[in-house]
């Protein structure tokens, strides 16, 4: 089956640090450009960043919003990308989704369900 | 990057045709094809229901189509139903080597 399993949301204190994972199954995650987008409450999708493959030497880009403050991970191995953000704000409170880019194309073609990040002291 | 402009709502009856736009520059809808569209149940994982602009995946009706002039997009879905309801957002590449959203558009059928 084709899919993206998120995990790694919670509560979190303004300031703190935390690394979400997607798993990847039913399609060669190696070759593909892995995205997050996050969604926070009662608000739109917002585009966080990426990291590309390793025929892209696993280059990475930001949004402006989090540029600094977040990283974003591959390992291949495991089919998982990963997304570490730290100084967390309030703002960052919203539910992160993982999608996928398949090579040479330039739409999300498939999404997990998304893990919620609360920023809360 | 500022977020792509959509109308926050649009409504419709079952049967009738409806059209949600999305606005860009000439940095991010006007200058490329990468334009798609995202159907999202809350609580659910988004959908690709349009990509590069015009295009339909497998699996998704052909009631639902795209067409883009010059900074703006446009999604229409014909012959609402029920089960079109939800929120629908598109997307743009940038100059920027970045992704866009638009705000989002709440479909209701009423």
């Amino acid at each position: 089956e084709v899919q993206l399993v998120e995990s790694g949301g919670g509560l979190v204190q303004p300031g703190g640090s935390l690394k979400l994972s997607c798993v990847a199954s039913g399609f060669t995650f190696s070759a593909s450009v892995m995205h997050w987008v996050r969604q926070a409450p009662g608000k739109g999708l917002e585009w966080v960043g990426r990291v590309r493959n390793k025929a892209n030497s696993y280059a990475t880009t930001y949004a402006a919003s989090v540029k600094g403050r977040i990283t974003i991970s591959r390992e291949d191995s495991k089919n998982t990308a990963y997304l570490e953000m730290n100084s967390l704000k309030t703002e960052d409170t919203a539910v992160y989704y993982c999608t996928y880019i398949p090579p040479g194309y330039w739409y999300f073609d498939l999404w997990g369900r998304g893990t919620l990040i609360t920023v809360s002291s | 990057q500022s977020a792509l402009t959509q109308p926050a709502s649009v409504s419709g009856s079952p049967g009738q045709s409806i059209t949600i736009s999305c606005t860009g520059t000439s940095s991010d809808v006007g200058g490329y094809r990468y334009i798609s569209w995202y159907q999202h149940h809350p609580g659910k994982a988004p959908r690709l229901m349009i990509y590069d602009v015009s295009n339909r995946p497998s699996g998704v009706s052909n009631r639902f189509s795209g067409s883009k002039s010059g900074n703006t997009a446009s999604l229409t879905i014909s012959g609402l139903q029920a089960e079109d309801e939800a929120d629908y957002y598109c997307s743009s590449y940038t100059s920027s080597t970045t992704w866009v959203f638009g705000g989002g558009t709440k479909l209701t059928v009423l």
